[in-house]
């Protein structure tokens, strides 16, 4: 199946710093979403972006599929973008829908 | 607001016991599934489920089973729980695309078996 690989595993931010998190994938999708998990466990949409670029607020993201990767852009971050990010896959090959997680980058920011 | 919902949010049960999770939709998606998390990983798909009729076993479904009940429902099962089922458990839905679709989960189910 569709191997999905996250990095950095761990980042630890100053309030206001800008980080890039990144997300490889190794076969080609027809889904990529990035979520983020609060510390309350839950999962929260961050973008569904199979291709190209988008933009929520201080959040952007970029995916390379003909490269097979996808970045997540926080900017000025908060204390409240704490937590684990998580980029997952399906392939275009198979069924659409079936999802495949990274391990996941957990950040923390402080003050 | 058309949601995703998981009952009971937490559970602790003992080993050997039958227990059900529950998941119920308002988003009028045909496609449900049920994943579960262990500490410091990510998702894994446990079941699928296209329509009423249709069921499918994904990564990890040993020890587990499932009913679609309808199209907003969707219960997972564990016959006989053991320790190692300790985790959090999800369900999602999502609408069918002809090419991927985006699928939107449920706030999680901390079960803990003892």
């Amino acid at each position: 199946g569709i191997q999905v690989e996250q990095s950095p595993p761990d980042l630890i931010l100053q309030e206001g710093a800008n980080s890039t998190l990144r997300c490889n994938f190794s076969d080609s999708v027809n889904n990529l979403q990035w979520f983020h998990q609060n510390p309350w466990g839950q999962l929260i949409n961050l973008f569904y972006i199979p291709s190209g670029t988008k933009q929520n607020g201080r959040l952007s993201a970029t995916t390379v599929a003909t490269e097979r990767y996808s970045l997540l852009y926080i900017s000025s971050s908060q204390t409240t973008d704490s937590g684990v990010y998580f980029c997952a896959a399906s392939p275009k090959a198979g069924t659409a829908s079936k999802l495949t997680f990274g391990t996941g980058t957990r950040l923390q920011v402080t003050l | 607001d058309a949601d995703v919902t998981q009952t009971p949010r937490n559970r602790i049960t003992k080993t050997g016991k039958r227990i059900m999770l529950e998941c119920s939709q308002t988003k009028g998606h045909d496609r449900m599934y049920w994943y579960r998390q262990d500490p410091g990983l990510g998702l894994r798909l446990i079941y699928y489920s296209f329509d009423v009729k249709d069921i499918n076993k994904g990564e990890i479904s040993d020890g587990y089973s499932v009913s679609r009940q309808a199209q907003a429902k969707f219960s997972l099962s564990l016959e006989s729980a053991i320790p190692n089922q300790t985790a959090l458990y999800f369900c999602a839905t999502s609408a069918y695309l002809p090419f991927g679709n985006e699928q939107f989960f449920g706030p999680g189910t901390r079960l803990t078996v003892l």
